[in-house]
């Protein structure tokens, strides 16, 4: 079956650059969708299609996708930025959607 | 303003089935595929499905097929997710989320409900 693979953890120090990844082998076809979830609280969208940047959502979030694995960075980040981040597509069949296996951001 | 609200709490026993329903407002209700999403306690995100309100139809995740089914009433601008078969592990919060959209099935977007919590317990 069909899956994304992200890394489970990553953390940087406020103002770092942080990079998440998001592997998977429709991502060559399919937009990747970005998602940000504090603890106790629903998702946020912060990338959509790749790249583009819903309203509200600061310029230091951006997207970026080649080839099987798209990529959220994160850049010069903050310590309200903690939380988990999911990655989404689709697969090369019809419409079946898919939820990355989430990574847990920390800034310290 | 965009606004999906959920139904309460549900709690339940094993075998049992479950309905949430996801009433939106502030936006053309025909215009927007909906998504249900659900999360279990300690879990990542689990895509379940989609439906188009304009014409009712479906998608489902293979893992739920035979399980779920989604509907929707345009006369109310509520869509509804049915889970049958309940077991411990469908333990969830559930989520409805409006997609990116307009018109197409793109993914969850800006607006999601505020989640329903379904407990499954003996």
């Amino acid at each position: 079956s069909y899956e994304l693979t992200q890394p489970p953890s990553v953390s940087v120090s406020p103002g770092q650059t942080a990079r998440i990844t998001c592997s998977g082998d429709a991502l060559p076809q399919k937009f990747a969708y970005w998602y940000q979830q504090r603890l106790g609280q629903a998702p946020v969208l912060v990338i959509y299609e790749d790249n583009k940047r819903p309203s509200g959502i600061p310029a230091r979030f951006s997207g970026s996708s080649s080839g099987t694995m798209a990529t959220l960075t994160i850049s010069g980040a903050q310590v309200e930025d903690e939380g988990d981040y999911y990655c989404y597509s689709t697969d090369s069949i019809g419409y079946r959607g898919l939820f990355g296996t989430g990574t847990k951001v920390t800034v310290l | 303003q965009v606004q999906l609200e959920q139904s309460g709490t549900e709690v339940k026993r094993p075998g049992a089935s479950v309905k949430v329903s996801c009433k939106a407002s502030g936006y053309t209700f025909t215009s927007y595929y909906m998504h249900w999403v659900r999360q279990a306690p300690g879990q990542g995100l689990e895509w379940m499905g989609i439906i188009n309100p304009s014409d009712a139809t479906t998608s489902y995740a293979q893992k739920f097929r035979g399980r779920v089914y989604m509907t929707r009433d345009t006369s109310t601008d509520t869509v509804y997710m049915g889970l049958s078969g309940l077991k411990s592990d469908d333990t969830a919060i559930y989520y409805c989320a409006r997609d990116k959209g307009p018109s197409k099935a793109a993914g969850p977007g800006d607006y999601w409900g505020q989640g329903t919590l379904v407990t499954v317990s003996s």
